[in-house]
C-alpha cells in the first residue's frame, strides 16, 4: 500500500507560469517531508522540505505548502523555467520509525516549455 | 569534493552471477543507503547504515547483503542475481538519521539481470 501518492505522472507548463506539484500522504506519523529533483542519469538532489510543525516552507522560486488535516503537501514553482524540467519526487519521513527511511513517491515529471 | 560516487555506472549480469555495487562518500557522512530504483517507481530502500561496522535493513531487503567496513564506504552485494534485480540502484549519504539533514545522492548504477 504506498504511503506517499504523487497522483499526476506528469505536468507541462509554459516558462514564466506556475507550477504545482501535489502530493498525498496516508500516515498520520510523518513528521518531515521533503522535495527532491531527478534529471536523467543523475542521482536525486535535495530541493527544499517541510516539518509538521509548519504549513509553509519558501526558498526562492520553491515554496512548499503542508496541510496535515487533508494529509497533503504541494510543491510550488513560480516562475517556471526551462531548467526546472525534471522528475520530482515527494518524500516523507517518521523519524520515530526506522532512522533515515524515507518513504518516496512515484515521482511527477515536469516539463517547462520555452 | 567529489560528494557521492558509485562503482560501476553499468552493468549486464545472468542469473545466478554475483556482484559488488560500490558507493563512497568524501564528506565524513556517518549515515550511508542503498536504494532502488524500478520503472514508474519512487526510491526504495534496501540497507542503511548508521555508521561505520554497523548496517541494518530497509523496506526491500531480500537477495541482497550490505557491509561498512570504512566510514566512507558503503558496499552493496548481490550473491544470486535474479532478472527481479533488474534497477537502478542509488547510493545516498547524510550527517544524521533525520530528514532535517538531507541526504546526499550519487549518480546511480543500472544493473540489468538476464
Amino acid at each position: 500500500d504506498q504511503q506517499v501518492k504523487q497522483n499526476s505522472p506528469s505536468l507541462s507548463v509554459q516558462e514564466g507560469r506556475i507550477s504545482i506539484l501535489n502530493c498525498d500522504y496516508t500516515n498520520s506519523m510523518f513528521d518531515y517531508f521533503l522535495w527532491y529533483k531527478k534529471y536523467p542519469a543523475e542521482g536525486p538532489t535535495f530541493l527544499i522540505s517541510i516539518s509538521s510543525i509548519k504549513d509553509k516552507n519558501e526558498d526562492g522560486r520553491f515554496t512548499v505548502f503542508l496541510n496535515k488535516s487533508a494529509k497533503h503537501l504541494s510543491l510550488h514553482i513560480v516562475p517556471s523555467q526551462p531548467g526546472d524540467s525534471a522528475v520530482y519526487f515527494c518524500a516523507a519521513e517518521n523519524y520515530g520509525g526506522s532512522q533515515g527511511n524515507l518513504i518516496f513517491g512515484k515521482g511527477t515529471k515536469l516539463s517547462v516549455k520555452p | 569534493n567529489a560528494g557521492v560516487t558509485q562503482t560501476p555506472k553499468f552493468r549486464v549480469l545472468k542469473t545466478g552471477q554475483s556482484m559488488t555495487l560500490l558507493c563512497a562518500q568524501d564528506m565524513n557522512h556517518e549515515y550511508m543507503y542503498w536504494y532502488r530504483q524500478d520503472p514508474g517507481m519512487g526510491l526504495r530502500l534496501i540497507h542503511y547504515s548508521v555508521g561505520e561496522g554497523t548496517t541494518a535493513k530497509g523496506e526491500v531487503p531480500d537477495g541482497y547483503n550490505v557491509s561498512r567496513l570504512k566510514k566512507q564506504n558503503f558496499l552493496l552485494g548481490l550473491e544470486s542475481a535474479a532478472p527481479s534485480q533488474t534497477s537502478v540502484y542509488f547510493c545516498a549519504s547524510s550527517t544524521s538519521g533525520t530528514s532535517s539533514y538531507e541526504q546526499y545522492f550519487g549518480p546511480g548504477t543500472r544493473l540489468t539481470v538476464t
